[in-house]
């Protein structure tokens, strides 16, 4: 239980076009959902925090304008990079949690590898 | 705020040693614990947790991890590791505010 899925897995744009990454919980109604950029041979940074059917809150330092977060369902979040340039190639990562006993633990998709030419 | 420490960046080992993989944290309040592996082009899988509670916690694949309070640590640990351990290991910290802070990553290495 308790699978999250994004997609693409990977992908590769122009510079200046716009890219959207899915990330669904599969089995669980996810109340909340993250989103992370992993630099090569880094960790991850928090970048957005999202509810469904509410405005992502976005962490320090990150642009909201350019990376677009959608949270339409329980299951569903959207991250839209808007006019992507080459410095924005990286891994990104969601996660999905929801209301329980066990800490709200946050379950990882596999991830989206963004190469911007 | 909270704040993770993982004090070695890399830590090659032979097969079938053991190995610790070190995880120092700083909060100003209670904390949950994580530790997270990554293999590569991959999510993380959650090894194990510490949420409160007995302080040696077991997880998958053998490993376990040791909550100090007095010395603020969440070392991970597995007596014996095998070549499929190789990985990148995070250690994260969870405070009130359900984010995740994230150290570094530790980079296991296990050599035949």
């Amino acid at each position: 239980g308790a699978v999250v899925s994004q997609h693409p897995s990977w992908v590769i744009c122009k510079s200046g076009t716009s890219v959207k990454i899915e990330c669904r919980s599969l089995d669980f109604q996810a109340t909340t959902m993250f989103w992370y950029r992993q630099f090569p041979k880094q960790s991850l940074m928090l970048m957005a925090t999202s509810n469904e059917g509410s405005k992502a809150t976005y962490e320090q330092g990150v642009e909201k304008d350019k990376f677009l977060i959608n949270h339409a369902s329980l299951t569903l979040s959207t991250l839209t990079v808007t006019s992507a340039h080459p410095e924005d190639s990286s891994f990104y990562i969601c996660s999905a949690s929801f209301e329980d006993l066990g800490g709200n633990e946050q379950f990882f998709g596999p991830g989206t590898r963004l190469t911007v030419l | 705020a909270q704040s993770v420490t993982q004090l070695d960046s890399q830590v090659p080992v032979f097969e079938e040693a053991p190995v610790e993989l070190r995880c120092n944290y700083s909060s100003s309040v209670s904390v949950y614990l994580f530790w997270y592996v990554q293999y590569p082009n991959q999510g993380l899988q959650l090894l194990l947790k510490y949420l409160s509670g007995s302080t040696l916690v077991k997880g998958i694949n053998g490993f376990e991890a040791e909550f100090n309070k007095s010395q603020t640590s969440f070392h991970l640990r597995k007596p014996s590791v095998h070549i499929s351990d190789t990985a990148e290991y995070f250690c994260a910290v969870r405070g009130g505010n359900y984010k995740l802070t994230f150290g570094k990553g530790t980079l296991l290495t296990v050599n035949p």
